[in-house]
């Protein structure tokens, strides 16, 4: 079945850092989706993308539809404590199923 | 605007016994996906009901699993006979027309099979 390879699958963050994640796949997608779990909840959805080459923003998130795409990135800036918990890349087909990268969980440095 | 509701949130079965999952779309939506989680794992599609139909079931596995979306009432997905490789976080999502429209999840329902 369709895979999508999410990166990276963890990452420390300190207060006040920039963070970068991306998502790859040998299919291509109409819409590219990006959501955020926290621990014992469900997905919220963070940003959607429609066309190729776009470029959007949601406060201090910003994530790029790839032109190929087949690749998609989400940017944090200036990180805060809440940030924490797994982000999630979501390719959509036209038929409607969304299929989802393994996640990138971002933890706070000791 | 309530979000999509699921229940239970918690559910633990004995090995056998019958799993039965609800989710109540957001108002309005009347496209139900169904998706299963892993520990440290994405979400993984299993069917796509819309009102009285079953629109794509390419993710469900063949046998002991069952999903429906009646016209009044909430979606079920059924699980016959659990056994422990069931044990996963089950999500349910709804949007408002189907095909390339936003998913919105639920909280999910935990079942755990002893």
């Amino acid at each position: 079945g369709q895979q999508l390879n999410q990166s990276p699958q963890s990452m420390f963050i300190q207060e006040g850092e920039d963070v970068s994640m991306n998502c790859t796949s040998s299919s291509i997608f109409n819409t590219w989706l990006w959501y955020k779990q926290d621990p014992g909840e469900g997905p919220v959805l963070l940003i959607a993308l429609y066309k190729a080459g776009e470029l959007t923003s949601n406060g201090r998130l910003t994530a790029q539809f790839g032109i190929t795409r087949k690749d998609s990135f989400l940017n944090i800036s200036a990180s805060i404590p809440s940030d924490v918990g797994i982000y999630f890349c979501a390719g959509q087909f036209k038929r409607g199923n969304l299929i989802f990268g393994k996640g990138t969980k971002l933890s706070v440095k000791p | 605007n309530a979000g999509v509701m699921q229940n239970p949130r918690h559910l633990v079965r004995r090995r056998g016994q019958e799993a039965r999952l609800r989710c109540s779309p957001m108002k309005g939506h009347s496209h139900v996906y169904w998706y299963r989680q892993l520990p440290e794992e994405g979400l993984k599609f299993m069917v796509y009901l819309q009102k009285e139909n079953i629109i794509d079931e390419s993710g469900m596995p063949k046998e002991r699993f069952s999903a429906e979306f009646p016209k009044e009432g909430p979606s079920i997905l059924r699980i016959q006979q659990v056994v422990r490789g069931d044990s996963a976080a089950y999500f349910c999502a709804s949007s408002p027309l189907g095909i390339g429209e936003t998913q919105y999840f639920g909280p999910g329902t935990r079942l755990l099979v002893l």
